[in-house]
């Protein structure tokens, strides 16, 4: 069983558009968090998110929005692309700020 | 913020030779992560180390804590071309994430 997925793996658009990349983990974290790695291999982060509070890097556009059904899920929704979003989107889960799971990656194309 | 720097960008070795990353933070660390991430994908945790000073070993690898808690390094004795991936040092970023330094990018050639 994968703790982390994420799809799609790969995601190539048109700049203006709108896409979403979903997120699950079944190991029972409290804390899910998207990273964005840049073509430099920067992993920078993004969002934070537990049951009780989201946290947001204030250098992320508001175009980048999180949404969380539950627990296991954290969705990533990204409005009016632009070519600069091109990256590798990772989710990752953690308890505690402890050890991180990764997921395998969606590499982000922006045409 | 938290500042998590990491030296070198790169370091190309042969196989056989020994390799070493450097961390260090602008502030105290709580405690201080390693990962690695293979060409094509993801981060994927090798240790934390939480006590001043601290040594753990890994087989062929060897990490280190600072007494000041602001440093920290990455020995890997005797590459081997299995090594051959990029590996990140992380501190806990304002409480509520993992800041990550911009990695070593570590390639051994036979």
């Amino acid at each position: 069983d994968t703790a982390v997925s994420q799809t799609p793996k790969y995601l190539v658009t048109q700049m203006g558009n709108d896409k979403s990349i979903k997120c699950e983990q079944n190991l029972g974290h409290d804390t899910m968090y998207w990273y964005k790695q840049d073509s430099k291999k920067f992993l920078k982060i993004m969002f934070s998110y537990n049951n009780k509070e989201l946290i947001i890097n204030e250098t992320v556009p508001n175009r980048f929005s999180p949404k969380s059904p539950d627990k296991a899920h954290l969705n990533l929704h990204i409005n009016s692309l632009e070519l600069g979003d091109s990256a590798v989107y990772f989710c990752a889960s953690s308890q505690d700020i402890t050890e991180a799971f990764f997921g395998q990656g969606t590499r982000l194309t922006v045409v | 913020g938290q500042q998590v720097m990491q030296i070198p960008q790169y370091q190309h070795v042969q196989e056989g030779e020994d390799f070493t990353t450097y961390c260090n933070s602008s502030t105290t660390l709580s405690n201080i992560q390693w990962y690695k991430q293979r060409p094509g994908g993801h981060p994927v945790f090798l240790i934390q180390l939480v006590k001043s000073g601290e040594v753990k070993k890994q087989k062929r690898l060897t990490f280190q804590f600072g007494e000041a808690k602001k440093n920290s390094s990455l020995h890997i004795t005797a590459t081997q071309t299995t090594d051959v991936g990029t590996y990140f040092c992380a501190g806990i970023n304002s409480g509520y994430a993992l800041n990550f330094g911009k990695g070593t990018s570590l390639l051994v050639t036979p």
